[in-house]
């Protein structure tokens, strides 16, 4: 069976410092993944997704980046967080057969402070 | 554009039925889901219909499409404490990878 990791759960960052977190998948091949931010427990923000080794959509332009180096590995990075990048990140991945059921990691909550 | 739209809550009695609403404004939008978050945890998706279909049931969950009001709902029969979570709504067209989501309704059940 599929399953998808997340890590850290928790982070704690001053603004400034660097941020780098990581998501795998397990069981499938050539998944489409996904990163989102969700701000104050609402609403969800798509801001990357992948539909194969390094190749990587930006849905909206910030203080982030995303990276592909693996096929079932996604990473979320930043050179210098700002407060603003505080919230709930979620990563998910989908089989890319059109259905696209996002399969969710547990998420990392971030505060910047 | 596309969008999605939800209440943002719902406040229900154990026992009684919940039903939460979602409109939508994409006329080719083929597959719709409802996803359920509980706190400090990722999405779970709990089920979904195709746009040719106008009523789904899985156990206690009953979802009814409208496409021509672009309607959708998720009826929970039976609603229990444990059901109390965000529940998301989504939809998507059969050309793209990206799923919209509705801003999350807060079911809140009480005894």
């Amino acid at each position: 069976s599929q399953t998808i990791h997340q890590w850290p759960a928790t982070l704690v960052q001053p603004v400034g410092s660097p941020l780098s977190l990581e998501c795998t998948v397990e069981g499938t091949s050539n998944p489409n993944l996904y990163w989102y931010r969700q701000a104050a427990g609402r609403g969800l923000q798509l801001l990357f997704y992948s539909v194969g080794i390094g190749q990587i959509s930006s849905e909206v332009p910030q203080n982030l980046s995303a990276s592909r180096p693996q096929d079932r590995q996604f990473i979320l990075s930043s050179k210098k967080l700002l407060l603003s990048d505080s919230g709930f990140y979620l990563c998910a991945w989908a089989l890319g057969t059109g259905y696209e059921k996002l399969f969710f990691g547990s998420g990392t909550q971030l505060s910047v402070l | 554009g596309e969008d999605v739209e939800q209440s943002l809550f719902l406040s229900v009695r154990e026992g009684d039925s919940s039903v939460i609403n979602c409109t939508y404004t994409d006329s080719s939008s083929t597959y719709l889901y409802w996803y359920k978050q509980e706190p400090g945890a990722g999405l779970q998706l709990l089920t979904y219909i195709f746009s040719n279909m106008d009523m789904k049931q899985d156990q206690r969950l009953t979802v009814l499409l409208n496409k021509k009001d672009k309607h959708l709902s998720l009826r929970i029969a039976d609603t229990q404490t444990g059901d109390s979570a965000i529940y998301f709504c989504a939809e998507k067209t059969g050309g793209s990878y990206i799923p919209t989501f509705g801003r999350g309704t807060s079911l809140i059940v009480h005894p």
